[in-house]
């Protein structure tokens, strides 16, 4: 069965910084893009960022570029999001996802249940 | 960036009749297209990915048509547990863009 958890999100200042991590279970993680997407309440979907199987591919949405780095480490079934530079606006539940392949231009086939990042003074 | 415009915003059905929901790219995304259901407190899950193909555990009922840039899914004959947002999404190119959200009511 495939699981994600995430954990990390938290109450944090503007300014401030976060890192995300993903466990992956139930799936050989290092043969699948993932991604980061978020959702702020109340609102739609957002991609934020997505990294190819090898982490040798990466990209972001523009508003996060320059402030959020995504990795993984295929050794530990991990998936991270480096947040630096929080602002109001990055406050969302954030999920972790698996793309459908290796590369990250294929639909997303699974999701876990998001951890909840919040920027406010 | 592509963007993804899903129409309409809220639509009323009642159980067991059909209802269709659109996805319109303002660009060429080929059937690089996928369709999820999010219900209230859940995380996203899919429904149908290259624009018509059914995701795994996904009823018969779900369909799934493109015609350029314009993408539909029907539902059939809505069951209870059908009531939820539908957002399309396009993974053709990046950045990866999904529509605001279509979302389903009981009538």
């Amino acid at each position: 069965e495939v699981q994600l958890v995430e954990s990390g999100g938290g109450l944090v200042q503007p300014g401030g910084s976060l890192r995300l991590s993903c466990a992956a279970s139930g799936f050989s993680f290092d043969e699948y893009a993932m991604h980061w997407v978020r959702q702020a309440p109340g609102k739609g979907l957002e991609w934020v960022s997505s990294v190819s199987w090898s982490g040798g591919f990466t990209g972001y949405v523009d508003s996060v570029k320059g402030r959020f780095t995504i990795s993984r480490d295929n050794a530990k079934n991990s998936l991270y999001l480096q947040m630096d530079s929080l602002r109001g606006d990055d406050t969302a539940l954030y999920y972790c996802a698996k793309g459908a392949n290796a590369g990250p231009h294929y639909e997303i086939d699974f999701w876990g249940q998001g951890t909840l990042v919040t920027v406010s003074s | 960036e592509i963007v993804m415009t899903q129409s309409p915003a809220t639509l009323s059905v009642s159980p067991g009749e059909r209802a269709t929901l659109s996805c319109r790219a303002s660009q060429s995304i080929s059937r690089n297209l996928a369709w999820y259901q999010q219900k209230p407190g859940q995380a996203p899950r899919l429904v149908l990915f290259s624009a018509s193909v059914r995701a795994s555990g996904i009823p018969a009922r779900f369909s799934g048509t493109a015609s350029g840039t314009e993408f539909t899914l029907t539902i059939s004959s809505l069951q209870s547990e059908d009531f939820a947002v539908y957002y399309c999404q396009q993974y053709e190119k990046w950045p990866i863009t999904f529509g605001q959200g279509t979302r389903l009511d009981i009538k």
